[in-house]
């Protein structure tokens, strides 16, 4: 059963801006997962933050972790046209690898 | 990263008939791969956990007689859509991870999108 759920569903900015989506999800957890999905393509891992991080950066990806809410927010800084895609939370209650996943942001960037 | 490579990455087929994905992790061993639902501009929906050596496990209201998966070695697991219809048309990931050392993150198939006609 699906767990998380994302805001926006949909997220249409220009070239340059910043573009934020949240993910909150219902139970405890081990770790939470950001994928990007290309239209009709597979899954690419973006960050991973453990349930003991409150915030980790890479590149121009910044994700906060907030267990007492339960929600985690991927901030994309400077964004870029290429940078459209599908993006999911994911969820996993342990290391096994096994993920639940929310329910997707859809992440449009106006040249 | 590690890589998941899934076949076919599109599969047309007649109702009625069986389809099977193959699901292989290239450069390293998982007894544990998952398989993934995925509807056109939805999420994906874990439909069940495949374990190298023994019974898959699925998710409530996946039914196992209609997807049999098989996982008979430590670098493949294969999917076969039984009797497929027109509803089971849908776009088909599977997941692994690399248990060995590579951290915690699950790495994706290209997918397969199945269209039933």
């Amino acid at each position: 059963s699906q767990q998380g759920e994302e805001d926006p569903q949909a997220l249409s900015i220009q070239e340059g801006e910043n573009a934020t989506m949240n993910c909150s999800y219902k139970t405890s957890i081990n770790n939470l997962q950001w994928y990007r999905q290309n239209s009709g393509r597979g899954l690419v891992h973006l960050i991973l933050i453990r349930s003991n991080e409150r915030e980790k950066h890479s590149g121009r990806l910044r994700v906060t972790l907030d267990t007492s809410k339960k929600s985690s927010s991927l901030l994309i800084t400077a964004s870029r046209a290429a940078d459209t895609a599908s993006y999911f939370c994911a969820t996993a209650f342990s290391n096994t690898g096994k993920l639940i996943f929310g329910q997707g942001t859809t992440l449009q960037v106006k040249p | 990263g590690a890589v998941v490579s899934q076949h076919p990455s599109w599969v047309i087929c007649k109702s009625g008939t069986s389809v099977k994905i193959e699901c292989r992790s290239l450069d390293f061993q998982a007894t544990t791969m998952f398989w993934y639902r995925q509807f056109p501009k939805q999420s994906l929906m874990l439909m069940a956990t495949s374990n190298e050596g023994s019974k898959a496990t699925y998710e409530q209201g996946v039914e196992k007689d209609k997807f049999l998966i098989n996982h008979a070695s430590l670098t493949l697991s294969t999917l076969t859509v039984t009797s497929a219809h027109p509803e089971d048309s849908s776009f088909y990931i599977c997941s692994a991870r690399d248990y060995q050392g590579r951290g915690v993150e699950a790495f994706f198939g290209q997918g397969t999108r199945l269209t039933v006609v």
